[in-house]
């Protein structure tokens, strides 16, 4: 069964360092999407991408934070200056074309800000 | 702006007794619901999903989900939960009728089974 994959599964960091999260969508797939969850509360929406393109983006998602398809099989979250705030679970998810098409999540990144 | 509550933030069940998930959403119009579950390790896998038509929801695993506008609840259940059941349950809501598809979560229960 095709799944959603994350590189790397945790990622430990100086505070101010530039980190790129990866992901690899399910390949006919065509809205990306990560979320975060900061140990102990919700699971949050960051940002929606379709057609090399951000599609919607919540409060979190500020100029520190952009999002590429780098190729036809990547996705990546990159933080330009990290903060202790920062220190989260990052999930990447994908869909097909439909809104009501479901969200197949990765397993997350674990990024540690030190 | 739409918003989910997950009353229990911890379950302890035996092994072969029901199960019931609390889930209570906010959100001014149609509702489009979802239970996903997380394992140690795993990603968010979707349980199952409610768009509209039949308010008895089936879905994997054994699991089914009740929507109930007057009461704006989406509670999961299963009749005998079994060990492997242990994990985390996030229920979450969408507004995919304004085109936006970010789904906003619930706190999560933790699902702790005992034999």
């Amino acid at each position: 069964e095709p799944e959603v994959t994350q590189t790397p599964s945790h990622q430990v960091t100086q505070m101010g360092q530039e980190v790129i999260l990866r992901c690899v969508p399910i390949s006919n797939h065509l809205y990306f999407y990560w979320y975060r969850q900061i140990l102990g509360q919700k699971v949050e929406f960051l940002v929606s991408f379709y057609n090399n393109e951000i599609s919607e983006k919540s409060e979190i998602f500020d100029d520190q934070f952009s999002v590429e398809r780098p190729d036809g099989s990547n996705f990546t979250l990159k933080i330009r200056s990290t903060k202790l705030e920062d220190s989260a679970m990052y999930f990447c998810a994908s869909s097909e074309r439909e809104a009501t098409d479901t969200q197949y999540f990765g397993p997350g990144t674990r990024l540690t800000v030190l | 702006a739409q918003s989910v509550t997950q009353p229990d933030i911890h379950i302890t069940v035996s092994e072969g007794a029901s199960l019931e998930l609390r889930c209570n959403y906010s959100y001014g119009a149609t509702p489009y619901l979802f239970w996903y579950v997380q394992s140690p390790g795993q990603g968010l896998q979707l349980l199952l999903k409610y768009f509209s038509g039949d308010t008895l929801v089936q879905g994997i695993k054994g699991f089914e989900a009740e929507f109930k506008r007057s009461q704006s609840s989406f509670n999961l259940r299963k009749p005998s939960v079994h060990w492997s059941d242990a994990a985390e349950y996030f229920c979450a809501v969408g507004a995919m009728d304004t085109g936006r598809r970010a789904l906003t979560f619930g706190s999560g229960t933790r699902l702790q089974v005992q034999p």
